[in-house]
């Protein structure tokens, strides 16, 4: 099992709807969770941190968390054809020596049409 | 504000050839990463410094593969001899803070090895 693992893509979604990206994780031990959006040819950027269950809004963007059934989620409203990227789901284990270490899921590729 | 410094951002050089990666963190950023990125295998944590002192070099590939931070504005990432396998594109990423916040990437390296 893959320590942060992401739904299959490519994801198409039209404009204007809600887009709907998920991760889970393996290790309990977890506390840090991000959302990183990558275009092509860019580096990744961060659009969303969560570090308590329940849901945290951003404009568009909410993300969950539910730290129970190891599962946090993006939920992107509105979207728009400039919200086509990789999204990257990322975690950090607190603690020994994975401190501070960032682990990356596999990455789900979102295109909105219009 | 400046961001994550890399350089040179293209770097095209024959198989056997040594290869230094630069990086400047965020000033004030305490913690240092090194990804490598490839369709295959998404985005993978190579080495990672705290306060300058190698953390976690688990995923670095092999020997010809070795990283340096002499000071907290610099670090080097070195390949000898290059390798075509090692063609890939290479970032750095810093935060601060306690190890759990979120980091942030430079543009990259998109390393071409011949």
């Amino acid at each position: 099992q893959k320590e942060v693992e992401q739904n299959s893509g490519p994801l198409s979604v039209p404009e204007g709807a809600i887009a709907s990206l998920n991760c889970t994780y393996s290790d309990r031990g977890s506390q840090s969770f991000f959302w990183y959006r990558q275009y092509s040819g860019k580096s990744p950027e961060l659009i969303m941190s969560i570090y308590s269950n329940g849901d945290k809004e951003d404009g568009r963007f909410t993300a969950q968390l539910n730290k129970a059934s190891q599962y946090v989620s993006l939920l992107i409203r509105d979207s728009q054809p400039s919200d086509s990227a990789t999204y990257l789901c990322a975690v950090i284990k607190d603690g020994g020596t994975s401190y501070g270490k960032l682990t990356f899921g596999q990455g789900t590729i979102l295109t909105v049409h219009p | 504000d400046a961001g994550v410094i890399q350089s040179p951002r293209h770097e095209v050089t024959e198989m056997g050839q040594e290869v230094t990666l630069r990086c400047k963190p965020i000033s004030g950023h305490d913690y240092l990463f090194w990804y490598r990125q490839t369709m295959m295998r998404g985005l993978e944590l190579l080495i990672y410094f705290n306060n300058n002192v190698p953390i976690d070099d688990s995923g670095m590939p092999e020997d010809r593969f070795s990283a340096k931070m002499p000071n907290a504005s610099f670090s080097t990432l070195k390949i000898q001899p290059s390798e075509p396998r090692d063609s890939a594109v290479y970032f750095c990423a810093s935060t601060s803070g306690q190890g759990s916040q979120p980091q942030h990437f430079g543009d990259g390296t998109r390393l071409s090895i011949l």
